[in-house]
């Protein structure tokens, strides 16, 4: 089974619309981390946010939020006010477990921004 | 600050070839991970390191890759004979690390690109 879901390849939003990226997750294990990462056409990989496990509320950074539904196994990304510099490929990951530090990464949704 | 340092950025090489690839971590951390992306595998990782210890390497494809880090500030990756499917985008990425309840994000580097031919 996959770890981690994303179910959009492609997104579509005009510029200053709020958009909101897929993601789910699968484990067992209580303690896990959640990541947000943007990379863009020159390829560099960009944190973006981030949700622990136990983190009572969701997470956010300027535009970017976390919407963290813990039942339900989903952490999806919300862009508000979207800017024709958002238009890149998406990617969630995860970080499964106390002793670790390795992340298992989505297979990533690209969204385009357009006027 | 300069972020983590890759090199070379492109890699072009003939099947059979050895192939080393370069890094420096962002000064102070603990932490330094190898990653591979390829349309077909999406971002899977390789290896990573603690304080130039490996830690995991079961993502490692075969015995034809090996990394190491002989210093702090210093990490190679290398591919020994090289074959075509090795082709793909290698990043190096660095954190504070800290397992568990950590929020530290993994800074990555630019990547190097690999053809082999």
């Amino acid at each position: 089974a996959q770890k981690i879901t994303q179910t959009q390849p492609g997104m579509f939003v005009q510029e200053k619309e709020a958009v909101t990226l897929d993601c789910t997750y699968d484990t067992s294990d209580p303690s896990y981390g959640l990541f947000w990462y943007k990379q863009p056409s020159s390829g560099e990989m960009i944190f973006l946010i981030y949700q622990g496990s136990y983190d009572q509320q969701n997470a956010t950074e300027g535009r970017y939020s976390l919407n963290f539904q813990k039942a339900r196994k989903s952490a999806n990304l919300v862009i508000s006010a979207s800017q024709l510099g958002d238009s890149a490929m998406y990617f969630c990951a995860m970080r499964e477990g106390y002793n670790t530090d390795k992340l298992i990464f989505g297979t990533g949704t690209r969204l385009q921004v357009f006027p | 600050d300069a972020g983590v340092i890759q090199s070379p950025r492109h890699e072009v090489t003939e099947m059979g070839q050895e192939v080393t690839l370069r890094c420096k971590p962002i000064s102070g951390h603990d932490y330094l991970f190898w990653y591979r992306q390829t349309m077909m595998r999406g971002l899977e990782l390789l290896i990573y390191f603690n304080n130039n210890v490996p830690i995991d390497d079961s993502g490692m494809p075969e015995d034809r890759f090996s990394a190491k880090m002989p210093n702090a500030s210093f990490s190679t990756l290398k591919i020994q004979p090289s074959e075509p499917r090795d082709s793909a985008v290698y990043f190096c990425a660095s954190s504070l690390g800290l397992a568990g309840f950590s929020s530290y994000e993994q800074y990555f580097g630019p990547g190097t690109r690999l053809t082999v031919t």
